[in-house]
């Protein structure tokens, strides 16, 4: 599996955008780039894939580059309920997931 | 009810002892996993199953086993606990599909302890 890279926290205020980033240059032509967050000790939930094209969904957008070798996840509008850890997961499609440590996000009033 | 259902939620044990961890999924997905979190790390693969006859190590099996009892049903297994097993343990499901979706559901956890 292709290995990401993502800071290890970052701050956001509320009601500001947040935008993670994550850096995965090995990845191959035909893996995804997921993205999942874990809320204090909950199991992780999906957020969004792509593949080439940016995607946007209630969640959240995700930019891939033209290379394909980063991305950058974006929450819009920031609630303090998206404190969390955010997960950048380059994978073939339906299977097991390389987690990482992720981003420690923490969205302040 | 949710669809992935982990027994029990939280459990202390002696070393030595044998622990099964069970996991339900209503989702009718072949895909299962059990996956293992220690503080301040991400998830860590123990095992894998695509269907009922498949069963596949993950990054970290020694010292566990799984079932695969029914497409519904998958077990975890500590035969001889130690103290090193204490971590949050969670199950999760998938179906892949043409889109890539593939998303994994996840369970709610089970806290285990290992004295």
């Amino acid at each position: 599996d292709a290995k990401t890279t993502q800071p290890p926290s970052m701050d956001c205020a509320e009601g500001r955008a947040a935008n993670l980033p994550c850096n995965h240059s090995t990845i191959s032509g035909n893996e995804y780039v997921y993205w999942y967050r874990q809320i204090h000790s909950q199991g992780p939930q999906y957020i969004i894939h792509g593949l080439k094209n940016n995607e946007t969904n209630e969640m959240a957008s995700l930019i891939i580059t033209e290379d394909r070798k980063s991305s950058t996840l974006i929450l819009p509008h920031a609630t303090l309920r998206d404190t969390a850890v955010y997960y950048c997961i380059v994978n073939l499609s339906g299977y097991a997931l390389n987690f990482g440590k992720g981003t420690s996000l923490l969205v302040t009033p | 009810d949710a669809d992935v259902t982990q027994t029990p939620r939280n459990r202390i044990t002696k070393t030595g002892k044998r622990i099964m961890l069970e996991c339900s999924q209503t989702k009718g997905h072949d895909r299962m996993y059990w996956y293992r979190q220690d503080p301040g790390l991400g998830l860590r693969l123990i095992y894998y199953s695509f269907d009922v006859k498949d069963i596949n190590k993950g990054e970290i099996s020694d010292g566990y086993s799984v079932s695969r009892q029914a497409q519904a049903k998958f077990s975890l297994s500590l035969e001889s606990a130690i103290p090193n097993q204490t971590a949050l343990y969670f199950c999760a499901t998938s179906d892949p599909d043409r889109r890539g979706r593939g998303e994994q559901f996840f369970g709610p956890g089970t806290r285990l302890t290992v004295l």
